[in-house]
């Protein structure tokens, strides 16, 4: 497609309920990154793939979180026994080549109530 | 840990003034700076800085990278409302991961 493409745009979760963020790259880009960003805050990064190896997932802030690209396009970000610290925008991006800059994703504006 | 410092947090300026924006870092294994605008969700980029002292510039906006000093500075000159926006300032780092290590983002408001 022409951009990064997420859904769903808005999610509301009940605490304790899973939840799954898609994220649809730029065809043809080898790097999709995933990054949370709380409110009046930075992004901050969660994980990192190249085609479909998870090459860095330092970000991940406990072991609820989960991502996936298992045929190297479209990623999965699982939350389970999601929390109210969890309510954030989710940011996906990708990349042709790191000497190119990223290209974000409209995000998924998380809400745990 | 790396650490990009942006200042100042948040700007409010009249149509026609020129801001400068401010951005610090620290990290390990230096690659390259960006700088992006964030209005509602997704951040759009700006530019990607990787030599010290070449400015870049995309009409009535322009930056430039001091890897001396660590710092980078964004100007904008005869602001419109239109930049009215979050400004971003990002690193990213060589060997391993290819992840960006953001500041905390440039409030700007431009007032008519």
């Amino acid at each position: 497609g022409a951009g990064v493409s997420q859904s769903p745009r808005y999610k509301v979760a009940k605490r304790g309920q899973d939840v799954a963020l898609r994220c649809d790259p730029i065809s043809g880009h080898v790097s999709l990154f995933w990054y949370q960003q709380a409110l009046g805050q930075g992004p901050e990064f969660l994980t990192y793939f190249q085609n479909e190896a998870q090459l860095d997932k330092s970000g991940l802030p406990s072991d609820r979180f989960f991502a996936e690209r298992p045929e190297g396009s479209v990623s999965t970000l699982k939350i389970q026994r999601t929390q109210q610290e969890d309510s954030a925008v989710y940011l996906c991006a990708s990349s042709l080549d790191k000497n190119y800059g990223y290209t974000f994703g409209s995000g998924t504006r998380l809400t745990v109530v | 840990e790396d650490k990009v410092v942006q200042s100042p947090l948040s700007l409010v300026v009249h149509e026609g003034d020129t801001v400068t924006l401010n951005c610090s870092y620290e990290v390990t294994n230096f690659r390259s700076l960006l700088w992006y605008k964030q209005e509602k969700k997704a951040p759009t980029f700006l530019f990607m800085l990787t030599s010290s002292g070449i400015e870049k510039k995309s009409g009535r906006l322009s930056s430039i990278l001091d890897k001396k000093e660590l710092f980078s500075i964004l100007n904008i000159t005869a602001t419109q409302t239109g930049d009215s926006a979050v400004y971003l300032c990002a690193v990213a780092t060589q060997g391993g991961s290819e992840k960006l290590v953001f500041g905390k983002g440039m409030k700007l408001t431009v007032n008519p």
